[in-house]
């Protein structure tokens, strides 16, 4: 157990609607990111947040939105869904930021969100 | 960004055979770590190695950084080791990991 809890472990839904995915980070770590892993295109940074604020942004579409609200937990939204966000979403957390410096940390991830969206 | 080649994309061993995985990198890494995903899906950190030489069990990896490549090993294979690795380096001003495509391994019993 990596003891990042992401919830739901799967959801179901239409395409146009609204999801919300909910991480909650292991004890003490202060960095949390979100990565989507598809088949085509295998596991793709989203975003990252650290201690509450946007620390570096990867391929995460205009449709979504993430933030990491004080008691360090978060929450990836997604909208308008298409066919093709259907994917394995994971939230990873970390000690440090990782944005610099000569000390990063390594990354530990949840057991992931699947997304199917018909 | 940083290119990240893994090989080979497939293995396919007997139970108790050893292994090496390759990871080869396009640009100078600051940071390096291999994750292993098992058949439930779970992504599990086995390494965080930006040079140098690491064990842990049945498992070693190795990562030459001005070579730009690392390597993992996996000694005695157990059905339990079967699943995809990933190698995650990440590189200049830039400190999120960059996932290769992954190798998947199956081990036979």
């Amino acid at each position: 157990d990596s003891g990042v809890t992401q919830t739901p472990k799967h959801l179901i839904t239409a395409t146009g609607q609204r999801v919300t995915l909910r991480c909650s980070p292991r004890s003490g770590d202060l960095s949390v990111y979100w990565y989507q892993q598809s088949l085509d295109q295998g596991l793709q940074f989203l975003i990252q947040y650290y201690n509450g604020e946007e620390r570096a942004k990867g391929n995460i579409l205009e449709r979504f939105s993430a933030q990491q609200f004080p008691d360090l937990h978060s929450e990836l939204n997604l909208s308008s869904l298409e066919l093709g966000d259907s994917a394995l979403y994971f939230c990873a957390s970390s000690a440090r930021d990782n944005t610099g410096g000569s000390y990063n940390s390594p990354l530990h991830f949840g057991n992931g969100t699947r997304l199917t969206v018909t | 960004g940083i290119q990240v080649e893994q090989s080979p994309p497939d293995l396919i061993l007997q139970e108790g055979a050893n292994s090496t995985l390759r990871c080869n990198f396009s640009d100078s890494v600051n940071n390096l770590q291999w994750f292993h995903q098992n058949p439930w899906g779970q992504l599990i950190n086995l390494f965080y190695i930006p040079s140098g030489t690491k064990q842990n069990g049945r498992l070693s990896a190795t990562t030459v950084a001005t070579e730009r490549y690392s390597l993992l090993y996996i000694s005695s294979s157990q059905t339990t080791d079967s699943g995809v690795y990933f190698c995650a380096p990440s590189a200049g001003g830039s400190y999120i990991p960059t996932f290769g495509r992954g190798t998947s391994l199956i081990v036979h019993p």
